[in-house]
């Protein structure tokens, strides 16, 4: 069974901090995506890395795959409050018929004004 | 908006019976996914259909199954429902299967079991 770990589960911080959130596996993904996921809504997309070392900027967010495709991490610059919610990484599996995500355990994050 | 729908928005129902939740995907999409985010479990895949045939099989229980049908629309039939089946149950859809097609997610099912 594939597993990710993310860490930290629960981040409260201040309005202008800087913030990461670190997704970690022992199995290799074909991608990892990214989700951010309001209450009573369903996730929603943020970014999908693909290759080995790539790294993507989503204007205050930074997204970063790892080399060997295992893990993944967040940066969030100058948090503001409309950026609470929940994050969720999900790697995605492939085989010769279709695709699977396994997703993390989530980053609930609050961002107090 | 997504553009993913899903019936009904709450279900409760007892321990024993059998519900179907139904999805409609997003216009020209062809796959669709079945996903169950739990308090203790978190997010899980459950199955993909695409144009009408199973793709991927996750952790579904065998009292669960699901179908896609010609209008590919899908449902999610749950039966001997126990406590903890109790959880939130997600549709997603994409125009494929590959990965830079973007899984789209409906507003999901609340389904509690009592």
């Amino acid at each position: 069974t594939q597993l990710l770990e993310q860490s930290p589960q629960f981040l409260s911080i201040q309005e202008g901090e800087n913030l990461t959130v670190y997704c970690n596996s022992s199995s290799v993904f074909s991608s990892l995506q990214w989700y951010r996921q309001e209450p009573g809504e369903g996730p929603v997309l943020l970014v999908t890395v693909v290759t080995g070392g790539e790294v993507k900027k989503l204007k205050r967010l930074t997204f970063q795959f790892g080399d060997a495709r295992k893990d993944s991490s967040l940066h969030i610059t100058a948090a503001q409050p409309g950026d609470t919610g929940l994050y969720l990484c999900a790697g995605e599996t492939r085989n010769n018929a279709g695709n699977m995500l396994t997703f993390g355990g989530g980053t609930r994050l609050m961002v107090k004004p | 908006d997504s553009g993913v729908t899903q019936t009904p928005k709450h279900l409760i129902t007892a321990t024993g019976q059998r519900v179907t939740l139904r999805c409609s995907p997003r216009s020209g999409d062809l796959s669709v996914y079945w996903y169950q985010q739990s308090l203790d479990q978190g997010l899980q895949f459950l199955i993909q259909y695409y144009n009408g045939e199973e793709r991927a099989k996750g952790n579904i229980l065998e009292r669960f199954s699901a179908q896609q049908f010609p209008d590919l629309h899908s449902e999610l039939n749950l039966s001997s429902l126990e406590l903890g089946d109790s959880a939130l149950y997600f549709c997603a859809s994409s125009l494929g299967t590959s990965n830079l097609h973007e899984q789209y997610f409906g507003p999901g099912t609340r389904l509690t079991v009592t």
